[in-house]
């Protein structure tokens, strides 16, 4: 199986803030990665899909890098609604494994 | 607009079955697979399995192979995870999503399993 190292596990920051998580597959992926936002009693949102393609309706504050084994989800200036946790899976091979996540929070 | 409902929550007890159902609408349901994920209690998120409705076939993840069964019924454009012999570490939130080649872009609203006795 895949592995997916996520950092970090957590985050504070602030409103206005530039915020980058970063994904490490144990083996090369392509660029099949994608990033989701989850908040609590909601069901995960994908925000960018194939490393760096944003899901329609998302805003452009959020953008993704990356392929081969690292990759990287931006958030270019943090809104209050940001706050949440951010989970990125590989869909390379099965299983689809989730990184670990990383929990942003309010500074 | 592509949307998936699933059942309402259950509580089970230690060695039941649970079957959890997810409906879809705005979409042609044939067409895409439906992968399924859960999330334990302060947990992160869990890839499961897949189904393609078209031909039945399925795909799940080592660590549920004889205990997760994933079936469909085109005539209702629904989808459903069943997995037995629960266990107390399998109290969840279990999701279906829509599968679009290489992401899942639809999600149900999650069904809440509790295992206790």
């Amino acid at each position: 199986d895949i592995h997916i190292a996520q950092s970090p596990s957590s985050l504070s920051a602030s409103i206005g803030d530039r915020v980058t998580f970063t994904c490490r597959a144990s083996q090369t992926i392509d660029n099949s990665l994608n990033w989701y936002q989850k908040k609590p009693g909601k069901a995960p949102k994908l925000l960018i899909y194939a490393a760096s393609t944003l899901q329609s309706g998302v805003p452009p504050r959020f953008s993704g890098a990356g392929s081969g084994t690292d990759f990287t989800l931006t958030i270019s200036s943090l809104q209050p609604e940001d706050f949440a946790t951010y989970y990125c899976q590989e869909t390379y091979d099965t299983p689809h494994t989730f990184g670990q996540g990383t929990k942003l929070e309010i500074k | 607009q592509g949307q998936l409902v699933q059942s309402g929550a259950e509580v089970k007890k230690p060695g039941a079955s649970v079957r959890v159902s997810c409906k879809a609408s705005g979409y042609t349901f044939s067409v895409y697979h439906v992968h399924w994920m859960r999330q334990a209690p302060g947990q992160g998120l869990e890839w499961m399995g897949w189904i393609n409705p078209h031909t039945g076939n399925t795909g799940y993840a080592q660590k549920f192979q004889g205990r997760v069964t994933m079936t469909r019924d085109n005539s209702i454009s629904t989808a459903y995870m069943e997995l037995s012999r629960l266990r107390s570490d399998d109290t969840a939130v279990y999701y279906c999503a829509r599968y679009a080649g290489s992401y899942c872009d639809y999600w149900g609203q999650g069904t809440l399993v509790t295992v206790s006795s």
